[in-house]
């Protein structure tokens, strides 16, 4: 059963807006990990945000944040004020704790910063 | 602090051969997964070593194996390639801690192509 959903295959946003990348999640365990990850063009994996299933507070790194609503098993990315680096694909991957699982990524969005 | 290398970057194999791909992760890092990326497939996970010690195991044919030396480096290899093959292979590292974030970082993935 696919764990992780990404629904916005791609995705424009104009430079110096704000953008969404929406994920869902599946899991029964209480405790688990959510990442987010962007690949440029060049294929390596850059590791971008973290956000604990016990954390209370919303997790942010520079422009990036995450809006986790676990109620839905929601864990949206948020980039700020978007760079034309921007540009890449965008994953994001649930790791559960228990058992030393390994990370499961979502299908990906292709995002486009358009100048 | 060097990040994860990946040798070699490309490769060219035909149907039947075998390939030895390589990774060297961050140095204090006893974790390494590795990772097949394809377009139709996304990013499947192939296995993960410990410690030498194979940790976890993805669903792979047999003719995907790896191994893990004591300096933390490891290989994979794939025997008896097929077509079906062709795929950035991603290496990722991490401490390898269990019960919660553990962040794994990638390295720039070895692009194989089975004519």
């Amino acid at each position: 059963a696919q764990k992780i959903t990404q629904t916005q295959p791609g995705m424009f946003v104009q430079e110096k807006e704000a953008v969404t990348l929406d994920c869902t999640y599946d899991t029964s365990d209480q405790s688990y990990g959510l990442f987010w990850y962007k690949q440029p063009s060049s294929g390596e994996m850059i590791f971008l945000i973290y956000q604990g299933s016990y954390d209370e507070q919303n997790a942010t790194e520079g422009r990036y944040s995450l809006n986790f609503q676990k109620a839905r098993k929601s864990a949206n990315l948020v980039i700020s004020a978007s760079q034309l680096g921007d540009s890449a694909m965008y994953f994001c991957a649930m790791r559960e704790p228990r058992g030393n699982t390994p990370l499961v990524f979502g299908k990906g969005t292709r995002l486009s910063v358009i100048a | 602090k060097a990040g994860v290398t990946q040798t070699p970057r490309y490769l060219i194999k035909t149907r039947g051969q075998q390939v030895t791909l390589s990774c060297s992760p961050i140095s204090g890092h006893r974790s390494v997964s590795w990772y097949q990326q394809t377009p139709g497939q996304g990013l499947q996970f192939l296995f993960e070593y410990f410690s030498e010690t194979q940790r976890n195991k993805g669903n792979f044919p047999g003719r995907f194996s790896g191994r893990q030396f004591s300096n933390s480096r490891s290989e994979m290899n794939v025997s008896t390639l097929e077509l079906g093959d062709s795929a950035l292979y991603l290496c990722a590292s991490s401490l390898g801690v269990t019960g919660g974030r553990d962040e794994q970082f990638f390295g720039p993935g070895t692009r194989l192509t089975v004519l």
